[in-house]
This record gives C-alpha cells, structure tokens and sequence, in this order.
C-alpha cells in the first residue's frame, strides 16, 4: 500500500487562484520531505527540501514567495502555489524517505495542477 | 555537482523479451547509491530497485536487474521476459552530495511494450 499520500491528485482553478497540495506520510515520520515538478515529457525537478520544525530550503530559480512550503508536523508537508498563472501549471510530486542510507524515496501519486 | 545521463529517449520492445536501459553518472563521491524508478502514464513513481556503490553483486528485483559497472560508471536496467504492463517512463536517479534525500533523475527512457 502507498506510504505517501499526496492530495490532491488533480486541480483545475482560475489564475489568480491560490491552491494547496498536501502530501502525508503515512505510516512513518519524515523530518524531510521532497517537492518536485515535472513537466509533460520532462523529468523530474527538485524544487525545494521541506524541513519540518524549520523554513523550506528552495533550489536556485525556484521563487519562494510563489511556492510556499509548511512542514507543521512529522507526517505532513504542504505546497502552496500562490496567486497561480498558466505557466504554474505542471505536475507536482512530493516524496518522503526512511532515515537509513538506501532506503528508497516514496512518492506521493502527484498533483497535476491545470491552471486557465 | 552530481550529473546523470539516460541518452535513450524511447525504445519499444517486444512482450516476453528483455530489455536494457542504460544509465550512466558521474560522481565525486566515494559512497553513493544509484536507485531506478518506473512512471506509468498516471504519473506515480515506482521503485524498482536500488545499487550501492559498494555492493559487490548486482542487485536484482524480481525481473529487474542492474548491470553496475562502477568502473565506467554505469548502472544499467535490465528488465527481463517484458510485459504489457512495463510500458512507462524509467528513470535512474543519484541522490545529492550534500543530502540522500535529494534526488537527481537523469531525462527519462519512455519504454513501449508490444504484443
């Protein structure tokens, strides 16, 4: 079964609309979580590394202020696109891991975010 | 800075025969890991099978198989007896220097599985 439940796995707004995506653990605590962007035919690209208890650390290019991260917990991670545009729009996928050298990352089922 | 290449855009295959994918990394690091996910149309990403730098045997899963070639830095996906259901996007990853968790996909080889 999954062990990362991301939600939810489809949106479709308005530009100018603010949307969430939540990504849980589900059966282990993840101090550090993982948001990626993938676009169509693309591979998958690191955005920023979520800490929980502490700010998100963003990759270079990735704007703060338009994708703000929230680790509140030791089982939740949210992404919120902010006052979203067409060019936002992509599919977005969080991942979590186990603490040990070699564990695989998990990923969620992924967000594709449509905005018009 | 990690750097990995996947230089097969697509390949198609035939139902019950093998298939390689290659994959090939660079890496200043000593100890690193080299994992291999699959993505289906419906966009998940599922392991498959991970390689440590410093596991002597290849590491097999089921009909997955890595060819690691440390040496030329190579790690490539052999996946045997092809099934209708293989037909997704592979990718190799590396995680970073600075954080296991991180992940650095190569491009992506899009398989195609033929009756």
């Amino acid at each position: 079964g999954a062990v990362v439940s991301q939600h939810p796995s489809r949106v479709i707004c308005k530009s100018g609309t603010s949307v969430k995506i939540e990504c849980r653990s589900l059966d282990f605590q993840a101090t550090t979580m993982f948001w990626y962007r993938q676009f169509p035919k693309k591979s998958l690209m690191l955005m920023a590394t979520s800490n929980e208890g502490s700010k998100a650390t963003y990759e270079q290019g990735v704007e703060k202020d338009k994708f703000l991260i929230n680790h509140a917990s030791l089982t939740l991670s949210t992404l919120t696109v902010t006052s979203a545009h067409p060019e936002d729009s992509s599919f977005y996928i969080c991942s979590a891991r186990g603490g040990r050298e070699g564990q695989p990352q998990h990923f969620g089922d992924g967000t594709r975010l449509s905005i018009l | 800075a990690q750097k990995i290449t996947q230089t097969q855009p697509g390949m198609f295959v035939q139902e019950k025969e093998a298939v390689t994918l290659d994959c090939t990394y660079d890496t200043s690091d000593q100890s690193y890991g080299l994992f291999w996910y699959k993505q289906p149309s419906s966009g998940e990403m599922i392991f498959l099978i991970y390689q440590g730098s410093y596991d002597e045997q290849n590491a097999t899963e089921g009909r997955y198989s890595l060819n690691f070639q440390k040496a030329r830095k190579s790690a490539n996906l052999v996946i045997s007896a092809s099934q209708l259901g293989d037909s997704a996007m592979y990718f190799c990853a590396i995680p970073s220097t600075d954080s296991w968790g991180k992940l650095q996909f190569g491009a992506g080889t899009q398989v195609v599985v033929t009756p």
